[in-house]
């Protein structure tokens, strides 16, 4: 069974902070990795890394994916209260059967 | 704003009875996708359709039926509801083909009581 893990389960920091969250995954088939963020309902989406697009980078926040340990981070440099949310960690394992495996999320408070 | 609509926001209802969710994809999208969120499962996908066809299905029990009409709107039937089904319920759609990047709605959050 696919399996998507994510560390910590929760983290509080003050602005201005850098952060880093983690994910880790056991899955057959590894298509790609994405992050979403999770703020009040809807996730909406930030990154997705292949193995070829190991980097991705948006403004303050980065992600690295690791195929060697199966594992990617999520960096956010310069943290803001607008930052606090729950960031989801997702793998794509489909093919001809969609199976998309999301971890638990990491909930991220950004304190002024 | 995603673009994805979905109603109702909210709905409480009792053990036994039966709820309908509705979800309205993206302009253009053909795929819609039927996510449960509870606190202790996270995110499970439940099913998905495309162009008015079943695509794939996930952790769906029998209670739960689902559609997609013509006008690509779709709807998630929820029978013989238990406290358990309390969840938030999402719908997303996607750009096929990428299937995994996903444009969720704002959920319905169904309270069985």
């Amino acid at each position: 069974e696919d399996k998507v893990v994510q560390s910590p389960l929760s983290l509080v920091v003050h602005e201005g902070d850098t952060v880093t969250l983690n994910c880790s995954y056991e899955v057959t088939n590894f298509r790609s990795l994405l992050w979403y963020k999770q703020e009040k309902k809807a996730p909406t989406f930030l990154f997705m890394l292949t193995s070829s697009g190991i980097e991705k980078k948006s403004g303050r926040l980065s992600s690295i994916l690791d195929k060697k340990e199966l594992s990617s981070i999520l960096n956010i440099t310069a943290t803001q209260t607008g930052d606090s949310a729950i960031y989801l960690c997702a793998v794509y394992s489909g093919g001809s059967n969609y199976k998309l495996t999301f971890g638990k999320g990491t909930l991220l408070t950004v304190n002024p | 704003d995603s673009g994805v609509t979905q109603t109702p926001k909210h709905l409480i209802t009792a053990t036994g009875q039966r709820v309908t969710l509705r979800c309205s994809p993206r302009s253009g999208d053909l795929s819609v996708y039927w996510y449960q969120q509870s606190l202790d499962q996270g995110l499970q996908f439940l099913i998905q359709y495309y162009n008015g066809e079943e695509r794939a299905k996930g952790n769906i029990l029998e209670r739960f039926s689902a559609q997609q009409f013509p006008d690509l709107h779709s709807e998630l039937n929820l029978s013989s509801l238990e406290l358990g089904d309390s969840a938030l319920y999402f719908c997303a759609s996607s750009v096929e083909p990428l299937r995994e990047k996903l444009f969720f709605g704002s959920g319905t959050q169904l309270s069985v009581l």
